[in-house]
């Protein structure tokens, strides 16, 4: 079974920019969570999309915002971009809300 | 709030050697606990998990992890570490949200794991 896939791999923006990221999780996975993780601040959980709606969000300002199509891929979007937003933005998948959460490769965003 | 720490921004350990890796966890209730390990330029890759039942978990490429509900502790073992085991390690605890049954995980700060030839 594919694991969780996220598109694209690398990203260089300037501030003031947006950006979209997206996750395929894997087959028959419904619930997406996105984390960010930088040197300073580590991992830290953005939010969780299940049946195409956003359960939880983190302690993150409203510049980051997500969605879940129907078929669980989701997307994580953020406008306006500051340097601080530069980070290695990670998708997770399970199968349902409460189970493992299986990683993907990671994007890594670069703030100009 | 839930939380962990792991107390060790490096290890170092020679090939062959058994490894440890800490953690320590505070949370109210019964602790769902997780390992994960990050390679360069990938993303986590999950290794175990404790949810209940034996105190010690076996996980994948030969690591364990033994909770201690005394010590409040979880720490990741390996009986012989391989050169390939460098990587950076995560502990995480699930944070129960009261709101409903959804879950998020609350990592550490990671452990840098160096195995020398």
């Amino acid at each position: 079974k594919a694991g969780v896939t996220q598109t694209p791999r690398y990203l260089i923006k300037t501030r003031g920019q947006q950006v979209t990221l997206s996750c395929s999780p894997i087959s028959g996975h419904r619930s997406v969570s996105w984390y960010q993780q930088t040197p300073g601040q580590g991992l830290q959980f953005l939010f969780e999309y299940f049946s195409e709606t956003q359960r939880n969000k983190g302690n993150f300002p409203g510049r980051f915002s997500g969605r879940q199509f129907s078929n669980s891929r989701s997307e994580m979007n953020v406008s306006t971009l500051e340097l601080g937003d530069s980070a290695l933005y990670l998708c997770a998948s399970s199968p349902t809300r409460q189970e493992t959460q299986y990683f993907g490769p990671g994007t890594r965003l670069l703030v100009l | 709030a839930q939380s962990v720490a792991q107390p060790e921004d490096q290890v170092n350990v020679a090939e062959g050697n058994p490894l440890t890796v800490k953690c320590t966890y505070s949370v109210s209730g019964n602790p769902y606990l997780f390992w994960y390990v990050q390679y360069p330029n990938r993303g986590l890759q999950f290794l175990l998990k404790y949810i209940t039942g034996d105190n010690l978990v076996k996980g994948s490429y030969g690591f364990e992890a033994e909770f201690n509900k005394s010590q409040t502790s979880f720490h990741l073992k390996k009986p012989s570490a391989l050169v390939s085991d460098s990587a950076l390690y995560f502990c995480a605890v699930r944070d129960r949200l009261m709101m409903d049954s959804s879950y998020k995980l609350i990592f550490g700060s990671g452990t840098r794991l160096l195995v020398r030839p």
